[in-house]
């Protein structure tokens, strides 16, 4: 059983400060990995990809990738209260890129 | 633009009723999947298909099927509805590559 796991929060920071989320995944032949966003009542939307060790720079958005530690985060820089949302990781394993979500993390950003 | 819509948007039927739900791309993508949201337990993957005439199961496909006739649809059929079944459903496509999949808005189902 493939599993991902993310801190539920509720998460708090005030505008303009970095927001940290957190991910785990058990699955070592994971391939590619995802941050999704998401309001209240609507889709995911794709924030950011990363398949390799490291950083990856977005923006505002910087993902971070160790594959030793089975470990990805997201940091949001200069939160604004728009990036309030539920923030879900996703690994993807298989052909057809199937995802595995964490149960994701609400981030309020408070103005 | 291209798309990926859903129908219905809300649905409520009754337990033991087959309904089906709609899922439509004109992102002319291979990848096709179904997905299950229910607070705490994040999404869910129900079903996915290659391409047409393919078709895999999930996590959790038991009590749902799908079929795959042309490109562009994947209906997810629930058998017999159950009220375990009542969720928001999200319906997504990708390409080969899987960068990225586009969700659809979403059917939320309530099963009585």
């Amino acid at each position: 059983q493939k599993e991902v796991e993310q801190n539920s929060g509720p998460l708090s920071v005030p505008e303009g400060a970095i927001a940290s989320l957190n991910c785990t995944y058990s699955d070592r032949g994971s391939q590619s990995f995802f941050w999704y966003r998401q309001y209240s009542g609507k889709s995911p939307e794709l924030i950011m990809f990363i398949y390799s060790n490291g950083d990856k720079e977005d923006g505002r958005f910087t993902a971070q990738l160790n594959k030793a530690s089975q470990y990805v985060s997201l940091l949001i820089r200069d939160s604004q209260p728009s990036d309030s949302a539920t923030y879900l990781c996703a690994v993807a394993s298989g052909s057809a890129r199937q995802l595995t979500f964490g149960s994701g993390t609400q981030l309020t950003v408070l103005p | 633009d291209a798309e990926i819509t859903q129908s219905p948007r809300h649905k409520i039927t009754e337990t033991g009723r087959q309904v089906t739900l709609a899922c439509h791309q004109t992102w002319n993508h291979n990848n096709m999947f179904w997905y299950r949201q229910d607070l705490g337990h994040g999404l869910r993957l129900i079903h996915y298909s290659y391409g047409v005439q393919d078709t895999n199961k999930g996590e959790v496909s038991d009590g749902y099927s799908v079929s795959r006739s042309n490109t562009e649809d994947l209906p997810l059929t629930l058998e017999s509805a159950a009220s375990s079944q009542t969720s928001v459903y999200f319906c997504a496509s990708g390409d080969r590559g899987g960068n990225e999949q586009f969700f659809g808005p979403g059917t939320r189902l309530t099963v009585l």
